[in-house]
């Protein structure tokens, strides 16, 4: 059975400290994973890992896919208290018609 | 900018009634979606159009049908309402064989049965 899991569920850092989220999958003729930042609302998109080892970055967000092991992570450094939210993994079959979420970490950093 | 727009933001109903979710989009894409969202259970898929009158079923399409007469707008119906779909419906829109993947998402309709 196709899945994505995601750890931790939740965490609580202080501003300044370096967080890191995972995402596991085991999803058949994988693609592509991606990831997504939802705040209040909808759902936006981070960034999208095909290949393996390279790393994908946007401030101080960056994101790092190893298709061997079947993982992503995510890493925040620095983090502000702007970055509280949801991030959700997900992986889409080949054809893009189903995409099979996480259950999301829950990151809240306090002042 | 893609633009998904749902009908409401919040909307709270009786057990038993019928109740209407509706999807908007802009941008011509062909594949729509309808997930639920639930603390610690992330986006659950109950139904999937990948093209108008085209659809299939999710992994909890129990409770729930879909509409979708025209490509860019996608409804999500509750024939009969209960306490157990009191949720966070979220639609989704986005073109296959499109770059980057990614689904865009509407605003989301906080749905409460009571």
């Amino acid at each position: 059975e196709d899945k994505v899991v995601q750890s931790p569920l939740s965490l609580v850092v202080h501003e300044g400290d370096t967080v890191t989220l995972n995402c596991s999958y085991e999803v058949t003729n994988f693609r592509s994973l991606l990831w997504y930042k939802q705040e209040k609302k909808a759902p936006t998109f981070l960034f999208m890992l095909t290949s393996s080892g390279i790393e994908k970055k946007s401030g101080r967000l960056s994101s790092i896919l190893d298709k061997k092991e079947l993982f992503s992570i995510l890493n925040i450094t620095a983090t502000q208290t702007g970055d509280s939210a949801i991030y959700l993994c997900a992986v889409p079959t080949y054809n893009f018609n189903k995409f099979y979420f996480g259950s999301g970490t829950k990151l809240n950093v306090k002042p | 900018d893609v633009k998904v727009t749902q009908s409401s933001r919040y909307l709270v109903k009786r057990t038993g009634e019928k109740v209407f979710l509706e999807c908007v989009q802009d941008m011509d894409h062909e594949n729509m979606f309808w997930y639920r969202q639930d603390p610690g259970l992330g986006l659950r898929l109950i139904y999937f159009s990948y093209d108008v009158k085209m659809k299939e079923k999710g992994d909890i399409p129990e409770g729930y049908s879909v509409s979708r007469e025209k490509k860019e707008r996608f409804s999500l119906i509750l024939e009969s309402a209960s306490t157990n779909q009191t949720s966070m419906y979220l639609c989704a829109t986005q073109t296959p064989g499109q770059g980057s993947g990614e689904q865009f998402f509407g605003p989301g309709t906080r749905l409460t049965v009571l």
